[in-house]
Order: structure tokens, then C-alpha cells, then sequence
């Protein structure tokens, strides 16, 4: 089965409200990634978290190993904010990583 | 810092003819990695060069893909006899240590017709 599930497949939302994107894996985890890419764009880093929470403006990563997830949470959302985002996971073979299918995210003004 | 290049951006190639995909990483990477995302398969493990060495190409179709990193400033994909399944985004991406924060290129746009 697949290693890396996010959820939910794709969410809109209106400009200001939050979003909590969520990350589950079935594998040893030795490294998690957040990514975010604009459609046609590159993939731009977010964060590198393999454990704890981070930090970055309206972005918050929070990976909890014990229970397999990991969630990056979304503040006062803008249209900016639009585009995919992608968790990827480094398992056993931690250079190895395993992207998910991102999770589509549209930001209505 | 000019971030991880890759050319072309975009190659069109006609059914059989041979596709070669170029990356630059950032200077100072030792490892460099090669994705292929599609719409329908996502991103997708290609193959994976630690200090110019090949390390992993389990994610390589074995007959007509090849990956080669003939100096630590540049790697190469080619795909001998293109299909059109083999239309795609081909990312590069590089990393100080294997599996820290990965940087990507822009992608190559491939388009088999």
C-alpha cells in the first residue's frame, strides 16, 4: 500500500480562514518534508521537520512520530496560498523520499 | 546562488528518438536526485547520486533510461527511444546530506509525441 497518504485530496477555502493539512505514513520515518508547488512551478521547501513543531510566519509543522503523522498547519489563508502541497517522507533508506499526492489547496478572495 | 538548473525546460521528441536531461546542483551538494512527476503517479523516485557515486536506481525503467554524474558539477538523465508514456516533469533536486531539505530544479518538460 502506499506509504504516504495526505489528506484531504484537495480543500478551498475563503481568503482568512485556516487550514490543517494532514500527513499519515506506514513507515519508519527518518526525515519529513513539507513542500509547496504552484501549478507549472518548482517545488519550494517548507519545512524539514522529523520531529516537533516549526515555525515559519503563518505556517506551523508538526510531526509526531509515535503516531505516524504529520500535519502543516495553515493561518489566516490568502489567494497567495493556493498551489499544492506535498509531504515527503525519508524511511529506512532515508535518502530514499517518498513523496505523497499533496493535498490541492484554492484560496477564494 | 543560482539553486539547482536544469535544461531544457521543455523537449518535444518525436517516438524512438533519445531524450538527454541536464542538472546543475548547487555547488557544495553531495547528493543529487532525480524525480518524474506525472499528474496520475505523482513524484516519483527516479535515481540518486551520493558525492558523484550511483547509489540507488531502483526507481529507473531499466532498458532505456540511464543516469550518469560525470563530475559533481553536473548529472544527466537520457531515455533512449522515447514513448509517450514517458511524457512528464523530470525534477532534479540536491541536498547537502541525503535526505535533508531537498532544493529542486525548475523541471524539464518532457512532451514524446
Amino acid at each position: 500500500g502506499q506509504q504516504v497518504q495526505q489528506s484531504p485530496a484537495s480543500l478551498v477555502l475563503q481568503e482568512g480562514e485556516n487550514a490543517e493539512l494532514q500527513c499519515n505514513f506506514s513507515t519508519s520515518l527518518n526525515s519529513m518534508q513539507w513542500f509547496y508547488q504552484r501549478p507549472g512551478g518548482s517545488l519550494v521547501s517548507l519545512f524539514y521537520n522529523p520531529s516537533g513543531t516549526k515555525h515559519s510566519g503563518r505556517l506551523t509543522s508538526t510531526t509526531v512520530i509515535k503516531e505516524r503523522r504529520s500535519s502543516l498547519h495553515i493561518s489566516s489563508s490568502q489567494t497567495t496560498d493556493s498551489g499544492t502541497y506535498l509531504c515527503a517522507l525519508g524511511g529506512t533508506n532515508a535518502y530514499k523520499v517518498i513523496f505523497g499526492k499533496g493535498t490541492h489547496l484554492h484560496v477564494l478572495p | 546562488n543560482a539553486g539547482v538548473i536544469q535544461t531544457p525546460r521543455h523537449k518535444v521528441t518525436g517516438k524512438g528518438q533519445e531524450a538527454t536531461l541536464w542538472c546543475e546542483p548547487i555547488s557544495g551538494h553531495s547528493a543529487v536526485f532525480w524525480y518524474r512527476q506525472t499528474i496520475v503517479q505523482g513524484l516519483e523516485f527516479l535515481t540518486y547520486f551520493r558525492n558523484q557515486a550511483p547509489i540507488d536506481d531502483s526507481g529507473m525503467p531499466k532498458e532505456r533510461f540511464s543516469a550518469q554524474m560525470p563530475n559533481q558539477s553536473h548529472s544527466t538523465l537520457k531515455i533512449q527511444s522515447t514513448q509517450p508514456q514517458d511524457s512528464a516533469v523530470y525534477l532534479c533536486a540536491s541536498s547537502f546530506i541525503s535526505a535533508e531539505t531537498l532544493y529542486f530544479g525548475s523541471g524539464t518538460r518532457l512532451t514524446v509525441l
